[in-house]
């Protein structure tokens, strides 16, 4: 069965900080990972990764993916408040047929 | 261009009840996949849909079913509701299974309480 764990499951840390948030997953045919933001409801889109070693970035987030190890991270840097949030990771099979979502990893930056 | 809407946005069911919750992907899109999310969790998946025809199917049991039409939006419907379905269900569209670059788009989701 398909396994995803999400570590920390919950962090506190203060607006300037840098944060590193995990993803290890066991995923028959593995194709490539998805990172999402969740503040109320609906979890946005932030990478597909599909490649290791090739960092995607966006402004003070980014993200890289080792197939080997079967894992990413996401790192955001210079937190701010509205950072806030759930990140979810999940793989996504070669069928594309389903999401496996991990817990996710509460991220509450603090002023 | 509109994402991915869902209707309703809040519902109150009583055991029993069945309740058919609604989503219209985006333009363009051809899939459409159901999940779960219950507090505290990560969203679990529980159906995908492609041109019409269910494509995966997640560990829910029979109670739940859906169906995608000719213009792609979809429906999930869920029979003898118990206490423990009450959760948020996400619809997440893309443009097809199996493709490489295809990202997953998600709705606000239906805040199902059942009582």
């Amino acid at each position: 069965e398909d396994k995803v764990v999400q570590s920390p499951l919950s962090l506190v840390v203060h607006e300037g900080d840098t944060v590193t948030l995990n993803c290890s997953y066991e995923v028959t045919n593995f194709r490539s990972l998805l990172w999402y933001k969740q503040e109320k409801k609906a979890p946005t889109f932030l990478f597909m990764l599909t490649s290791s070693g090739i960092e995607k970035k966006s402004g003070r987030l980014s993200s890289i993916l080792d197939k080997k190890e079967l894992f990413s991270i996401l790192n955001i840097t210079a937190t701010q408040t509205g950072d806030s949030a759930v990140y979810l990771c999940a793989p996504v099979e070669t069928s594309g047929s389903r999401l496996t979502f991990g817990e996710g990893t509460q991220l509450t930056v603090n002023p | 261009d509109a994402g991915v809407t869902q209707s309703p946005t809040h519902l109150i069911k009583t055991r029993g009840q069945h309740v058919t919750l609604r989503c219209s992907p985006i333009s363009g899109h051809k899939s459409v996949s159901w999940y779960q999310q219950v507090l505290g969790q990560g969203p679990q998946f529980i159906f995908q849909y492609y041109e019409k025809e269910e494509r995966g199917r997640g560990n829910f049991p029979d109670r739940f079913s859906a169906r995608q039409f000719p213009n792609y939006s979809s429906e999930l419907n869920v029979n003898a509701l118990l206490l423990g379905d009450s959760a948020l269900y996400l619809c997440a569209s893309s443009l097809a299974p199996g493709r490489m670059n295809t990202e997953a788009f998600f709705g606000q989701g239906t805040r199902l309480t059942v009582v």
